[in-house]
């Protein structure tokens, strides 16, 4: 089974623009994660989608806002891109309750 | 609120050597713990994770950790490392009821010399 793929793999932005960044789930897992990991540091939760409804929210500015759909898959917005959102989104999917996560390889978001 | 500390920013051994990446966390419940590893320019692939039971947990490529509740420790261990053990280890947190919003450390960098 193919694991987690998100795209584009990797985005050139300017400041003030917007991003759209995507996420296919493993095969039968419901839930969605968003994770924003900045060089250097570990990832830092933004959002939880399970069964299309919002399950959990990290502290990011409401220019942050995602959404899943029937198939599972999941899309992360960004509005008004500002310098300090450079970094490697990573996307994660697992089954329901208790199940680890499996995380993609990421989108490498470079804002100039 | 949950946290994770990963006291080693940096750690190098020989291969061969056997391996201990420290990891404490902040939680008032019985936590859910997680070894996870990326390669550069990766995502995160897991190690192991620890839910409940026998607090001594195997992983995959011959990693193993133990869960000590008395000491908010759960510490990565290997017997001898090898070359493409190389690379960032990170130890995470769930949240009570669903491992889905992890709290990472700020990972662990291991360089393997010949």
């Amino acid at each position: 089974d193919a694991g987690v793929t998100q795209s584009p793999t990797h985005l050139i932005k300017t400041r003030g623009q917007q991003v759209t960044l995507r996420c296919s789930p493993i095969s039968g897992h419901k839930s969605v994660s968003w994770y924003q990991q900045v060089l250097g540091q570990g990832p830092q939760f933004i959002f939880q989608y399970y069964e299309k409804e919002e399950r959990g929210r990290g502290n990011f500015p409401d220019r942050f806002s995602a959404r899943q759909f029937p198939n599972y898959s999941s899309e992360l917005n960004v509005n008004a891109l500002l310098l300090g959102d450079s970094a490697l989104y990573l996307c994660a999917s697992s089954q329901e309750g208790n199940q680890p996560q499996h995380f993609g390889d990421g989108t490498r978001l470079s804002i100039l | 609120a949950q946290s994770v500390t990963q006291p080693d920013i940096h750690i190098t051994v020989s291969e061969g050597a056997s391996l201990e990446l420290r990891c404490n966390y902040s939680y008032g419940a019985t936590p859910y713990l997680f070894w996870y590893v990326q390669s550069p320019g990766q995502g995160l692939q897991l190690l192991l994770k620890y839910f409940s039971g026998d607090t001594l947990v195997q992983g995959i490529k011959g990693f193993e950790a133990e869960f000590k509740r008395s000491q908010s420790s759960f510490n990565l261990r290997k017997p001898s490392v090898h070359c493409s053990d190389a690379a960032e280890y990170f130890c995470a947190v769930g949240e009570e009821g669903g491992g889905n919003k992890l709290t990472f450390g700020t990972g662990t960098q291991l360089k393997v010399e010949l």
